[in-house]
């Protein structure tokens, strides 16, 4: 099976911090993707990428960057951290298009 | 712009009831829809999928239908568990790699 690994269940950061969240997957996938997961909100995309060191923004991508370079890992950066970056952030992959998406377990980051 | 809209939670619902979780969606083609489930605690995983107009995906007891002309894919399971606890989300995707997903169902349901 497919697996997405984030490095971190929980994050526990300050205002101002700069943040990395980091993302493995280990099927050769060409795309990445990070979301955040908020209530009544659902999941927004922030930022994907189909190939190294290439990277799309997604609908809400103000106040984060995103490194890719190599093909397994997705990195999201949050240059300088806020109270309302606090959230669920999830990793998925996909191979080609239209594809299912393999999620890892999220990240949830409470900025302080 | 494509989206999903579902229907609003939580639903409560006792064992072996019947479930169904509207969805319907906008779509500037010919979409593929989806629905995820999330368990406690654990990312999003496909419960199914359904690539064109009338195909019916189906997994785990759980179906939905294409509907192209009420551009719909209501979910729908006829005898739920407990083990069914979960938030689920309809979506689309139709132009490259992207998604969109619904705000999510939570699904509660009591012994």
């Amino acid at each position: 099976d497919v697996k997405v690994t984030q490095s971190s269940r929980y994050l526990v950061k300050r205002t101002g911090e700069k943040v990395f969240l980091e993302c493995v997957q280990d099927m050769d996938h060409e795309n990445m993707f990070w979301y955040r997961q908020d209530p009544g909100l659902g999941l927004r995309l922030i930022y994907f990428s189909y190939d190294v060191k290439m990277k799309e923004k997604g609908d809400i991508p103000e106040g984060y960057s995103v490194s890719r370079e190599k093909k397994e890992r997705f990195s999201l950066i949050l240059e300088s951290a806020s109270t309302n970056q606090t959230s669920m952030y999830l990793c998925a992959s996909s191979q080609g298009q239209g594809r299912k998406l393999f999620f890892g377990s999220g990240t949830q980051l409470s900025v302080l | 712009g494509d989206s999903v809209t579902q229907m609003e939670g939580p639903v409560t619902l006792s064992e072996e009831a019947f479930l169904t979780i509207n969805c319907t969606y906008t779509a500037t083609g010919y979409p593929s829809l989806f629905w995820y489930v999330q368990y406690p605690g654990e990312g999003l995983q496909l419960l199914l999928k359904a690539t064109k107009a009338d195909d019916k995906g189906s997994n785990k007891g759980f179906e939905a239908t294409y509907r192209k002309e009420t551009t719909s894919f209501h979910l729908e399971k006829g005898s739920v568990q407990v083990s069914d606890s979960a938030v689920y989300f309809c979506a689309l995707s139709e132009l490259g790699n992207q998604f969109y997903f619904g705000t999510g169902t939570s699904l509660t349901v009591i012994p």
